[in-house]
């Protein structure tokens, strides 16, 4: 079946920082990814998404490319602020399917 | 800007006990669903539900039922609480036009703990 592996944290980075979460998936077809973020007290938000390989999804400075050939799909930030410590998802849907989510990556941002 | 509310932040039941989770959300969504979250897993479905009096299951439904008597609000039922439902509850809707599965709202989560 589908799934998704994400790096394990916490991932703890001072502010200015470069930021990269990584994402591996498994799925029988060609799947749309997704990240999601989760800040302290609040739900899961949609951060960004791409629909086919090679597609390149962005938000809020952050961006993640559709690698199909290495079934991947990195979240990286040039320059993490406080404000983005949160917990983020990698997700996928497959062929019409429910989500299927990572475990979740805690990153925590030191001034 | 969408708002999906669950009733309580922090609930403690009993073991045995009947818990009700109550979700609610006002942008008129035809999709909602219920998650739990366990640190290490992420995200696991419970039950989903595409329209009023309908619901389908997910990946992890043994233990939990659901309702949904109207189209705003969709209802988590434990019918006999154990130790191993101590986690937190997520719900979700989404628009039907976007996908069901494309973009979700979530509440901010229900974490229960049961003795």
């Amino acid at each position: 079946g589908d799934s998704v592996t994400q790096m394990e944290g916490p991932v703890t980075l001072s502010e200015e920082a470069f930021l990269t979460i990584n994402c591996t998936y498994t799925a029988t077809g060609y799947p749309s990814l997704f990240w999601y973020v989760q800040y302290p007290g609040e739900g899961l938000q949609l951060l960004l998404k791409a629909t086919k390989a090679d597609d390149k999804g962005s938000n809020k400075g952050f961006e993640a490319t559709y690698r199909k050939e290495t079934t991947s799909f990195h979240l990286e930030k040039g320059s993490v602020q406080v404000s983005d410590s949160a917990v983020y998802f990698c997700a996928l849907s497959d062929a019409g399917n429910m989500l299927t989510f990572g475990g979740g990556t805690r990153l925590m941002v030191k001034p | 800007d969408v708002k999906v509310t669950q009733s309580s932040r922090y609930l403690v039941k009993r073991t045995g006990e009947k818990v009700f989770l109550e979700c609610v959300q006002d942008m008129d969504h035809e999709n909602m669903f219920w998650y739990r979250q366990d640190p290490g897993l992420g995200l696991r479905l419970i039950y989903f539900s595409y329209d009023v009096k309908m619901k389908e299951k997910g990946d992890i439904p043994e233990g939990y039922s659901v309702s949904r008597e109207k189209k705003e609000r969709f209802s988590l039922i434990l019918e006999s609480a154990s130790t191993n439902q101590t986690s937190m509850y997520l719900c979700a809707s989404s628009d039907v036009l976007s996908g069901p599965n494309e973009k979700l709202f979530f509440g901010s989560g229900t974490q229960l703990s049961v003795l």
